[in-house]
């Protein structure tokens, strides 16, 4: 069975940073595409970031460049999100996702960006 | 506001056949894929339909997508009330090299 368990969301101030990690098993994670996908009160799903298998090779949506970075470790079958320069319009639910098509989605973790 | 257009609400009662629409450009759903997503009231996406129009395992055959130039549909036949959720469409968008989504549409089962 497929799981993703994200960690690392809290409450931080504007200008913070905060790591989110993602721990993925039941499946073959060096051989899948890995993303990250977010959803702020009152909106729909955003796309932030995706890594491919080898990590050689990453994507992110342009209002996150140079602010937030994917990474993976294929041996720990870990995925993890660097966020810096933290908004208070960065608040979310931060989901983690395996595949070519977001296949499988953890249950996420919150992020709150407030003074 | 997305790229992506889907309405916000959409409603109908049980055994009905109900469709949503995902509305584009010649830049995403013209010219790419289209996938679509489940939410649950307090639970995470699930996918829901693929890039191929197939349905991952268990998910009834009740749903089904469609797409024909800059649009696409998810219809569910045979309402249910599990079928209460918000609907996501998604699209990969070549002019900004980024999967962009849906506002997510609500659906009611009255």
């Amino acid at each position: 069975e497929v799981q993703l368990v994200e960690s690392g969301g809290h409450l931080v101030q504007p200008g913070g940073s905060l790591r989110l990690s993602c721990a993925a098993s039941g499946f073959t994670f060096s051989s899948s595409w890995m993303s990250w996908v977010r959803k702020a009160p009152g909106r729909g799903l955003e796309w932030v970031a995706s890594i491919k298998h080898l990590g050689s090779e990453t994507y992110s949506v342009g209002s996150m460049k140079g602010r937030f970075t994917i990474s993976r470790d294929n041996a720990k079958n870990s995925l993890s999100l660097q966020m810096n320069s933290l908004r208070v319009e960065d608040t979310a639910v931060y989901y983690c996702a395996s595949g070519d098509d977001f296949d499988y989605w953890g249950q996420g973790t919150l992020v709150t960006v407030s003074s | 506001q997305s790229v992506v257009t889907q309405p916000p609400s959409a409603s109908g009662t049980p055994g009905q056949r109900i469709t949503i629409s995902c509305s584009g450009s010649d830049f995403n759903i013209g010219s790419s894929f289209v996938t679509w997503y489940q939410q649950l009231p307090g639970a995470a996406p699930k996918l829901l339909i693929d890039r191929n129009f197939q349905r991952p395992s268990g998910v009834p055959d009740r749903f089904s997508a469609s797409k024909s130039g800059t649009s696409a549909s998810l219809a569910i036949s045979g309402l249910q009330s599990e079928d209460e959720a918000d609907y996501h469409c998604a699209t990969w968008d070549v002019s900004l090299s980024a999967w962009v989504f849906g506002g997510g549409t609500k659906l009611t089962v009255l």
